[in-house]
């Protein structure tokens, strides 16, 4: 079945860097477009930015420009979403989701990770 | 502070419909189409509507999803105890580089 999988809950100290992954199954990881977006304790979705699994482009929010980067390895269909510089309100839950990359039409972000604890503390 | 407005709370008793709203600018809802997610406690968010109206497979029909002009809107119909969840709206906004922005987010109560 289709799902996205992903890596285990992180604690981390201000100043250091978090990296996520997002491992894929169950349908052709270049076909879709993949998503982050977070959630702090007891508050809404913030979208982080996409990356095309296909040509490696992404498209960050500005929010996080300079601080995050989102890869991919195709060989083993994972998605990456590395955030620096971490700040205690950086503490949330990370999401992955995929978009079909079909072009202007907008679909939805149709399935989700299970979601990431990352916790940042001194 | 979201960039898409709704009320932060909504409630009906089983059977009955509510709607929740979403209100946006001429750069997102106004030029885009929105989406909808549904968030049980403890859970990652589901799509519940995208392209304004349209229901995902094995969505329910009770769900049904509208927009005029910079507002949207999601309606459920023979409300369940189910439904208790946080809804929220998304749009693509254009300005700047583009990017996905949400609602805040209403919680629903099934009284």
């Amino acid at each position: 079945q289709v799902q996205l999988v992903q890596s285990g809950a992180e604690v981390k100290k201000p100043g250091a860097s978090v990296k996520v992954s997002c491992k894929a199954s169950g349908y052709t990881f270049t076909g879709y477009y993949m998503h982050w977006v977070r959630q702090a304790p007891g508050q809404g979705l913030e979208w982080m930015g996409w990356i095309n699994p296909n040509s490696g482009g992404t498209n960050y929010a500005q929010k996080f420009q300079g601080r995050v980067t989102m890869t991919r390895d195709t060989s083993i269909s994972t998605a990456y979403m590395e955030l620096s510089r971490l700040r205690s309100d950086d503490t949330a839950v990370y999401y992955c989701a995929r978009e079909p990359a079909l072009g202007v039409a907008n679909y939805g972000m149709d399935v989700w990770g299970q979601g990431t604890t990352v916790t940042v503390s001194s | 502070q979201s960039v898409l407005t709704q009320p932060p709370s909504a409630s009906g008793t089983p059977g009955q419909r509510v709607t929740i709203s979403c209100s946006g600018s001429s750069s997102n809802i106004g030029s885009n189409t929105v989406n909808w997610y549904q968030q049980l406690p403890g859970t990652a968010p589901k799509l519940l509507i995208y392209s304004n109206n349209q229901r995902p497979s094995g969505v329910p029909d009770r769900f049904s999803g509208s927009k005029s002009g910079t507002s949207a809107s999601l309606a459920i119909s023979g409300l369940q105890s189910e439904d208790e969840a946080d809804y929220y709206c998304a749009a693509w906004d254009d300005s700047l580089n583009g990017s996905w922005v949400f609602g805040g987010g209403t919680k629903l109560t099934v009284l």
